[in-house]
């Protein structure tokens, strides 16, 4: 089984500041874990993933995710917001060999403040 | 390249009535997977194809079921429909589910359906 929680449902920042995600997870083997962004009715858009390399994973837009299996934590930050970051935000985890799909939390809101 | 594609974008629906979603993954991509995202919620997962083959399967109900065509396109289908299926449909397609685990789904725009 897998499970992904996220803390935070929404998570305001200024312009400028530091952004972090918090994201961990639950599996019963070694996992895969992804970060997607959603911005107002589009789908899902692949920022980066995790598959056992690099412990720290470089995305798009300067995000960056962490790899902690002591900590059972996935989670995203960048260095610098900006307004156009605000959207929904998925931490994901698949394993095995994948037939159970992508599991989701149930995302964190991102909101840029000027 | 043509991202994945879905149709249509809106549907409205009563209660028991059948809808039938339409996905076209990006070309070259085998794998086509399903998601349910209820508003405020993350995507649930509801079907894997591969090869016309259901690889994965989701907790839904067998009102809901689909099939993929030989051009690797898909098509989902929820009969009797319930007040609760009202949510955006997801596809996703990846090349090949031999190491889906690693690969990346590449997400349509989805299908946003509400039943009335």
């Amino acid at each position: 089984a897998q499970s992904v929680t996220q803390l935070g449902s929404h998570v305001s920042v200024s312009e400028g500041a530091l952004v972090l995600l918090r994201c961990n997870y639950s599996s019963s083997v070694p996992p895969y874990l992804f970060w997607y962004v959603q911005y107002p009715n589009q789908g899902l858009q692949l920022l980066l993933k995790y598959t056992s390399a690099a412990t720290l994973v470089k995305g798009i837009n300067d995000f960056e995710a962490e790899f902690k299996k002591s900590e059972t934590s996935f989670h995203l930050t960048k260095p610098s917001a900006h307004m156009s970051d605000a959207a929904e935000y998925f931490c994901a985890v698949i394993s095995g060999g994948g037939a159970d799909g992508l599991t989701f939390g149930k995302g964190t809101h991102l909101i840029i403040q000027p | 390249d043509a991202g994945v594609t879905q149709s249509p974008t809106h549907l409205i629906k009563t209660r028991g009535q059948q809808v039938t979603l339409r996905c076209s993954p990006i070309s070259g991509h085998k794998s086509v997977s399903w998601y349910q995202q209820v508003l405020g919620q993350g995507p649930q997962f509801i079907f894997q194809y591969y090869e016309k083959e259901e690889r994965g399967r989701g907790n839904f109900p067998d009102r809901f079921s689909a099939r993929q065509f030989p051009n690797y396109s898909s098509e989902l289908n929820v009969n009797a429909l319930l007040l609760g299926d009202s949510a955006l449909y997801l596809c996703a397609s990846s090349q090949s589910p031999g190491h889906l685990a690693k690969e990346t789904q590449y997400f349509g725009p989805g299908t946003r359906l509400l039943v009335l």
